[in-house]
């Protein structure tokens, strides 16, 4: 069981707009910044959103996050094939030991 | 270009040990602190440790907690995960990855992400 809640899995056809959410805690969300991580498949963790809504150089503005409390967003516009992917929201939380990060158990994206 | 590399994983058998090490290139490494995550067979990502720049600051996760070392060589570029006592929930990929500052903090994320490094307990 993740301290972070996402859905498991969210589906849309190419060119849509998919959200995914996460849901925490005042002890981590509602008190730390979020960041969002896209794993493609057979690959490795990549950074998508850092600091709550801030994208890394090279991550296309189709992606974009939003916190509000105790939870978190994340929005992909215009979807395309190659989003197909698994989406981790993380965070650090407060009541575990220091600098102690927490996920979120992972989005499954369909692209139909 | 930042990279990260692990190697270290294999098979053991519960109850043994195994050391996991992570190579570092494209930035200066005393800077900035390193993480190691992990990834059970098609599960999601597990948080295990954490080391500041320096070395000097170093947390854990509960589950591994007085029986995973992490340290780093900051002359070698590398950062190290001991690993002992190991059970079978341990099976995983794990991953090194960079903080984005010198101390631990959430703020910036985890900016590079290895390849990773497949750890299995089993007898």
């Amino acid at each position: 069981q993740s301290v972070l809640t996402q859905p498991p899995s969210v589906s849309a056809a190419p060119g849509q707009t998919v959200t995914i959410s996460c849901s925490g805690s005042s002890s981590n969300i509602g008190n730390n910044y979020v960041s969002w991580y896209q794993q493609l498949p057979g690959t490795a963790p990549k950074l998508l959103i850092y600091d709550n809504d801030k994208r890394p150089s090279g991550i296309p503005d189709r992606f974009s996050a939003s916190k509000s409390g105790t939870s978190a967003t994340l929005a992909i516009i215009g979807l395309q094939t190659g989003d197909e992917a698994d989406y981790f929201c993380g965070t650090c939380d407060d009541s575990l030991s220091a600098a102690h990060w927490v996920f979120g158990g992972g989005t499954k994206l369909t692209v139909l | 270009e930042v990279q990260l590399l692990e190697s270290g994983g294999g098979l053991v058998q519960p109850g043994g040990s195994l050391r996991l090490s992570c190579a570092a290139s494209g930035f200066t490494f005393s800077n900035f602190a390193m993480n190691w995550v992990r990834q059970a067979p098609g599960k999601g990502l597990e948080w295990v440790s954490v080391i500041s720049g320096s070395g000097g600051r170093t947390y854990y996760a509960d589950s591994v907690k007085g029986r995973f070392t992490i340290s780093r060589d900051n002359s070698k570029n590398t950062v190290y995960l001991q690993m002992t006592s190991l059970r079978a929930e341990d099976t995983a990929v794990y991953y090194c990855a960079k903080g984005e500052f010198v101390v631990p903090a959430v703020m910036g994320g985890m900016g590079v992400w290895g390849q990773g490094t497949t750890v299995t307990v089993s007898s």
